[in-house]
């Protein structure tokens, strides 16, 4: 089972715009892709999500290339809150059919003045 | 209020023994998750209930048992702890089982095995 991967950290500093990659060749036909955002000693928070193309809510914006292997998370103008561990979920095929819902490897990303 | 709890949230113990942990949502959500979040900050998912029914049952150990008495509750009872058991333990709830659900997820439970 081909593992969802990211980059294990990202460095920025304020002001400056993030984008988070995460790589799916498995990913489901009808699934959806969604990022999560976690802070140390909290639960995973949602962000956004998107099926293809883009999407942008107050927070981020998503991208989605036709193929849908891959998808950007992308983070406008990033402060110091921002530093937190980034994860995509997808759900991604199996070999015996079926859906398996899957965290990617989780992006750490810190902020820096 | 929380919108999804657990307790412990923190959990020492000795190999061997059995411990549980609790997990609550006031949501009204049907779904409810178990996922363990290991050293390297994977998360992997444990366990799904949707309407008190086992959907998701990965490949977890059998001294892994969660129960569901009702919607707004999913515990997770380990027998024999072992030391590759201590990890973070999240649970988490969605208004339904599709993938497209929003996930909520409770402060998560830290679970260290002597």
């Amino acid at each position: 089972l081909a593992k969802t991967t990211q980059p294990i950290s990202m460095d920025s500093y304020e002001g400056q715009e993030v984008n988070i990659t995460c790589s799916h060749n498995n990913i489901a036909t009808n699934d959806y892709i969604t990022w999560y955002q976690q802070f140390p000693s909290q639960g995973p928070r949602f962000i956004i999500q998107g099926y293809k193309t883009k999407v942008t809510n107050e927070v981020a914006s998503l991208f989605i290339p036709a193929d849908r292997k891959s998808s950007t998370l992308s983070l406008p103008r990033v402060s110091l809150s921002d530093t937190a561990v980034y994860y995509c979920l997808v759900g991604v095929r199996l070999t015996g059919g079926g859906n398996k819902l899957t965290f990617g490897t989780g992006t750490q990303l810190k902020v820096e003045l | 209020d929380t919108a999804v709890s657990q307790t412990p949230k923190y959990l020492v113990t000795q190999m061997g023994n059995d411990k549980s942990i609790k997990c609550e949502q006031n949501l009204g959500h049907d779904t409810m998750y178990w996922y363990k979040q290991d050293s390297k900050k994977f998360l992997k998912i444990m366990f799904s209930y949707n309407n008190k029914e086992l959907i998701i049952n990965e490949t977890v150990p059998n001294r892994f048992s969660p129960k569901s008495p009702d919607k707004a509750h999913l515990n997770l009872h380990i027998n024999s702890l072992e030391l590759g058991d201590s990890a973070v333990y999240f649970c988490a709830s969605s208004q339904d089982l599709w993938e497209q659900e929003t996930q909520y997820f409770g402060p998560g439970t830290r679970l260290l095995v002597l």
